[in-house]
């Protein structure tokens, strides 16, 4: 089974600019969750979409937005970029499940720099 | 919302030797508690996890405990190895999906 894949891997864009993240869950999978990894601050959670809703919002401002695909691959957008956006993007799905413990897949990431 | 701390941020040890790492969280209702270690360059993978009903759980040099009184669960690697050499990551997640991560903590093993 392939893995969670992001595209693309690395991005370099200047302040003000907005830009597509794109990820494809494994196969099966409906849920798909975004977070921000920057040094020191861990991973930070964005917001998770399920059956293209959003399900969950961590605390971001609205510059950052999503959606789901009817295939379950998502988009992350964030809009007027600064220079603090630049950071490791991971996304992460999981199968749907009956338990509330649905281990987390994580894609390679995409690494925006913010110019 | 969920606040999860992590502790130490960086953490050495002689190969061969136990590593610990703490986690504390803030909210009762969360019941499932993963660990993910995560290598230079590479993506976050989950080594271990433990759901609110159990106490301990053990895997081969690694283990985690919790104290869902005290809130708060800890990661054990037993005899460390170089491989061992990674950032490693808890996290909290209630009924929902929405998991809380540490800060991370960079573990390294001298050999």
């Amino acid at each position: 089974k392939a893995g969670v894949t992001q595209t693309p891997r690395y991005l370099i864009k200047t302040r003000g600019q907005q830009v597509t993240l794109s990820c494809s869950p494994i196969s099966g999978h409906r849920s798909v969750s975004w977070y921000q990894q920057t040094p020191g601050q861990g991973l930070q959670f964005l917001f998770e979409y399920f059956s293209e809703t959003q399900r969950n919002k961590g605390n971001f401002p609205g510059r950052f937005s999503g959606r789901q695909f009817s295939n379950s691959r998502s988009e992350m957008n964030v809009s007027t970029l600064e220079l603090g956006d630049s950071a490791l993007y991971l996304c992460a799905s999981s199968r749907p499940s009956l338990s509330s413990y649905n281990e987390q897949f994580f894609g390679p990431g995409t690494r925006l720099t913010v110019l | 919302g969920e606040n999860v701390e992590q502790h130490p941020s960086t953490l050495s040890v002689q190969e061969g030797d136990s590593a610990v790492i703490k986690c504390t969280y803030s909210d009762s209702a969360s019941n499932y508690f993963p660990w993910y270690k995560q290598e230079l360059g590479k993506r976050p993978q989950l080594i271990i996890d433990i759901r609110s009903n159990v106490g301990e759980k053990k895997d081969q040099r690694i283990a985690v405990t919790l104290n869902k009184t005290a809130k708060h669960f800890s990661l054990h690697i037993t005899e460390t190895q170089p491989e061992d050499s990674a950032v490693y990551f808890c996290a909290a997640s209630n009924t929902g999906n929405q998991f809380y991560f540490g800060t991370g903590t960079s573990l390294t093993v001298i050999p």
